[in-house]
């Protein structure tokens, strides 16, 4: 499925480091997410965005830094991590943000903070 | 917002049939419920949704009883590839802002 696409797969980087995370969906939709994922931890939702407005921020730490600069695209830039912030992070899109909007999952990209 | 209690894992054989219950005794009238499957390392997919009764799917069917306070995940004839986590998100869980994953159901498949 392309659907959702999501680059890059894998990145290792330092506490000191500044990257990037980027989303891409080819369907269509309006609303995008980003979400974290912990080692044997359930998804933790961290931002939302609708019509590139963002709609949602769960208290996220502000060395996450999302940037929706359209409705297809989506950033997550990173500054200053710590090890614990290793994890899958996952990006998803869906039609709205209704109950009835299926949310479609990007493959995610692992992250390793040394 | 509606809580759900699923099994954490199940074990099953190549072949059966995989019903994974979700307890959601404070579901709301509007409320929806949705089925995700996600595989290790992949973000979760899209199974399965429904309101009441039975809901079925080129993939799985969906058990609702008249109540509405559980509902049923049934794998027709499981195989190794079903090995995954399943979960259930009710109402409000279920939305944009306040999508909640709990922590799933571990189905694995064995030969």
């Amino acid at each position: 499925e392309t659907g959702v696409t999501q680059t890059p797969r894998h990145l290792v980087m330092g506490m000191t480091n500044k990257k990037s995370l980027k989303c891409e969906q080819h369907l269509g939709h309006n609303a995008m997410y980003w979400y974290k994922q912990s080692a044997k931890k359930p998804l933790e939702l961290m931002f939302v965005y609708s019509l590139e407005e963002r709609v949602e921020n769960n208290s996220v730490p502000s060395r996450f830094s999302p940037e929706c600069p359209n409705s297809s695209h989506l950033f997550l830039h990173l500054h200053t991590l710590q090890p614990e912030d290793s994890a899958l992070y996952l990006c998803a899109s869906s039609q709205g943000t209704t109950p009835t909007d299926t949310q479609y999952f990007g493959p995610g990209t692992r992250l390793t903070v040394l | 917002l509606a809580k759900t209690t699923q099994p954490i894992s199940m074990d099953s054989y190549e072949g059966q049939e995989v019903n994974i219950t979700c307890s959601h005794n404070n579901i709301a009238t509007n409320d929806y419920i949705t089925w995700y499957q996600q595989f290790p390392s992949q973000g979760p997919r899209f199974i399965i949704q429904g309101y009441k009764t039975k809901v079925t799917n080129e993939v799985a069917s969906l058990f609702i009883p008249a109540d509405r306070k559980s509902s049923t995940l049934s794998l027709p004839r499981v195989s190794l590839s079903d090995t995954a986590v399943y979960y259930c998100l009710v109402g409000l869980n279920t939305g944009g802002f306040k999508t909640i994953f709990g922590a799933g159901t571990r189905l694995f498949v064995k030969a």
